[in-house]
């Protein structure tokens, strides 16, 4: 069974800094995909980012970036230039390849951004 | 348009109730899913339909029933509701199975309070 971990419960960065949350995962699969999902205060489930693990490129939305490390199972969130707006919880996702397409979720880091 | 829309939104009742939530999606999508969201934010899979078909129907008590009348819907009947049903539960949909990880798309949550 795939796990996914997300050590950092809550981190707190000030506005216009860059924050990385972390994310890890442990599975025997070689192909899946990974994502970033956000959850505001408003309860809404966001995408963020999505990563296919054939893909040794760094996806990019805008000011979000991850960082994945196939071998080493790691996939981290970098935001660059926070904004209020992006005070949420942060969850990581793993989906294999093929078959049901369940979404396996970490616990979630929940970020703040200060001004 | 909203494209995944759940009702009710919020939804307090007393224990031993049964009561059912609904959800749509206007995103022509083939999957849709049922996810629940506990106290501690921690998201689970709890059904996933594809074109009408159960496909995932994880360890979830039988007082749980899914029904998909057509594609563009899936609600979720339970009956006899019990303290610990107190959540969020939140549909989702994606396009179909079998072609990579393709994103969920949520709804904005049902929270689900028992008395």
């Amino acid at each position: 069974a795939q796990t996914v971990t997300q050590s950092q419960p809550e981190m707190s960065v000030q506005e216009a800094e860059t924050v990385t949350l972390s994310c890890t995962y442990d599975t025997s699969e070689s192909n899946y995909y990974l994502f970033w999902y956000k959850q505001p205060p408003s309860r809404q489930m966001i995408l963020v980012i999505r990563q296919e693990a054939y893909k040794q490129q760094n996806a990019t939305e805008n000011r979000f970036s991850v960082n994945f490390q196939k071998a080493a199972k790691s996939f981290s969130l970098k935001i660059s230039d926070s904004q209020l707006g992006d005070t949420a919880m942060y969850f990581c996702a793993f989906v294999r390849q093929g078959g049901s397409e369940k979404l396996v979720f970490g616990k979630g880091t929940k970020l703040t951004v200060n001004p | 348009d909203t494209a995944v829309s759940q009702t009710p939104k919020y939804l307090v009742t007393q224990m031993g109730n049964d009561k059912s939530i609904k959800c749509e999606q206007n995103l022509g999508h083939d999957t849709m899913y049922w996810y629940k969201q506990d106290s501690k934010k921690f998201l689970k899979i709890m059904f996933s339909y594809n074109n009408k078909e159960l496909i995932i129907n994880e360890t979830v008590p039988n007082r749980f029933s899914p029904k998909s009348p057509d594609k563009a819907h899936l609600n979720l009947h339970i009956n006899s509701l019990e303290l610990g049903d107190s959540a969020v539960y939140f549909c989702a949909s994606s396009r179909t199975l079998g072609q990579g990880g393709q994103p969920q798309h949520f709804g904005d949550g049902t929270r689900l309070s028992i008395l």
